[in-house]
């Protein structure tokens, strides 16, 4: 079955530019949606198409996919984006979840 | 504006059945499907199938097969979830979410707020 593999963590300053990566057999060739869960809350879709915004999501989200990796970007990362994040994408008739990565904001 | 609203928390036994319900308002519901996603505390999150609006069969992750059952409910824009056999595994969040599409992929743009089913003896 297919897999997306994300890093556990990642710490970014306030400020800073956080990238999550997120990583599949061949997962440029499929769209890569992701989304952010606060603590308590459902999640919420904050890329879509691999790179493109939802509204009501801010322009420091990005997103990129090629090869066997996608990858969010969060530019100017402020303590509001302290959250779990987690990719998905769809491979043979299946909706796949990365495991998630816990963004810390320090 | 779009909303998915869930029925309330679930205690079952091991070996119950459960049925969660999600109803929808904010858009045609013809025009989305609705999908069922899982969440065990403190884990990822964990896709278990989609309910078809136009009448078609639901489809179902393999793990699931046999014990999940999505039907149109009682209202026309609501759709249930009935879980079978339940076990100690199955304590978890459930979301309904409504799934958009590009090019065949779905992804999820609105999320119910969850619906907590705790399976204890």
């Amino acid at each position: 079955s297919y897999e997306l593999s994300q890093p556990p963590s990642v710490s970014v300053s306030p400020g800073q530019t956080a990238s999550i990566t997120c990583s599949g057999e061949k997962l440029g060739n499929k769209y890569t949606s992701w989304y952010h869960q606060r603590p308590g809350q459902s999640p919420v879709l904050v890329i879509y198409e691999d790179n493109k915004r939802p509204s009501g999501i801010p322009e420091r989200f990005s997103g990129s996919n090629s090869g066997n990796t996608a990858t969010l970007t969060i530019s100017g990362t402020q303590a509001m984006d302290e959250a779990d994040y987690y990719c998905q994408a769809w491979d043979s008739g299946t909706v796949v979840f990365g495991g998630g990565t816990k963004l810390t904001v320090l | 504006q779009v909303q998915l609203v869930q029925s309330g928390a679930e205690v079952k036994k091991p070996g119950a059945s459960v049925k969660l319900s999600c109803n929808t308002s904010g858009y045609t519901f013809s025009n989305y499907y609705l999908h069922w996603v899982r969440q065990a505390p403190g884990q990822g999150l964990e896709w278990m199938g989609v309910f078809n609006p136009i009448g078609l069969s639901p489809a179902y992750t393999q793990k699931f097969q046999g014990r999940v059952t999505m039907t149109r409910g009682t209202s026309t824009t609501t759709v249930d979830m009935e879980l079978t056999s339940l076990r100690s595994e199955d304590t978890a969040l459930y979301y309904c979410a409504r799934g958009s599409t590009v090019s065949g992929h779905p992804y999820f743009d609105s999320w119910g707020q969850g619906t907590l089913v705790t399976v204890s003896s």
